[in-house]
């Protein structure tokens, strides 16, 4: 079975830009759940979607928004950059009885 | 509130054994979780627990829960140089229901020494 594939890798924008980041969950799969790593705050929950619907939302602003296909691919995306948005973005898919499965993450800086 | 804490950081020799501990504050979490991050990498799982179980053990890694403390801890067998990376320790999403939301610890940096 392939894993969790994220696109693009790496991205570089810069402030005030916006930018949409997409996730591949692994076959079967239809929870889809985004994180935040930084040096700072470590890692963080953003969102989940399951189904096509928002099913837990982390304390992040709503610049952040996610949506989820019906094919369970999932695409996040940050409007009004800031220099803070800089992190590693990690996807994670898993089934309603199974644990998550982690991408590889998207590095993206903010410049 | 939610919170998973961990040591920051731990140096063995080779072929010793290395224990990370985690304690973590949400006792309805179903399952606790031990993911490793090599630099620039995701999160790959090495194993996690269920929450009625005391102790797991998979090939050089044992995971043992003591529950009343809300104690996790991860012991990696015959420790090879392979095995540097950071270790993060995660439970459940309060009132998450599902394994949909993890919070994480601050992760543990492990320096394997030849």
């Amino acid at each position: 079975k392939a894993g969790v594939t994220q696109t693009p890798r790496y991205l570089i924008k810069t402030r005030g830009q916006q930018v949409t980041l997409s996730c591949s969950p692994i076959s079967g799969h239809r929870s889809v759940s985004w994180y935040q790593q930084t040096p700072g705050q470590g890692l963080q929950f953003l969102f989940e979607y399951f189904s096509e619907t928002q099913r837990n939302k982390g304390n992040f602003p709503g610049r952040f928004s996610g949506r989820q296909f019906s094919n369970s691919r999932s695409e996040m995306n940050v409007s009004t950059l800031e220099l803070g948005d800089s992190a590693l973005y990690l996807c994670a898919s898993g089934t309603d009885q199974e644990t998550q499965y982690f991408g590889p993450g998207t590095r993206l800086l903010v410049l | 509130g939610e919170d998973v804490e961990q040591s920051l950081f731990l140096s063995v020799r080779e072929g010793d054994s290395s224990v990370i501990n985690c304690t973590y504050t949400d006792s309805s979490s179903t399952y606790l979780y031990w993911y490793k991050q090599e630099p620039g990498a995701g999160l790959q799982l090495l194993t996690y627990i269920f929450s009625n179980m005391d102790m797991k053990q998979d090939q050089r890694l044992t995971v043992l829960l003591n529950k009343k403390d809300k104690h996790l801890s991860l012991r990696i067998a015959d420790t090879q140089t392979g095995d540097s990376a950071i270790y993060f320790c995660a439970e459940e999403g309060e009132g998450s229901g599902n394994t949909g939301k993890l919070i994480f610890g601050q992760g543990t940096t492990l320096q394997v020494k030849p």
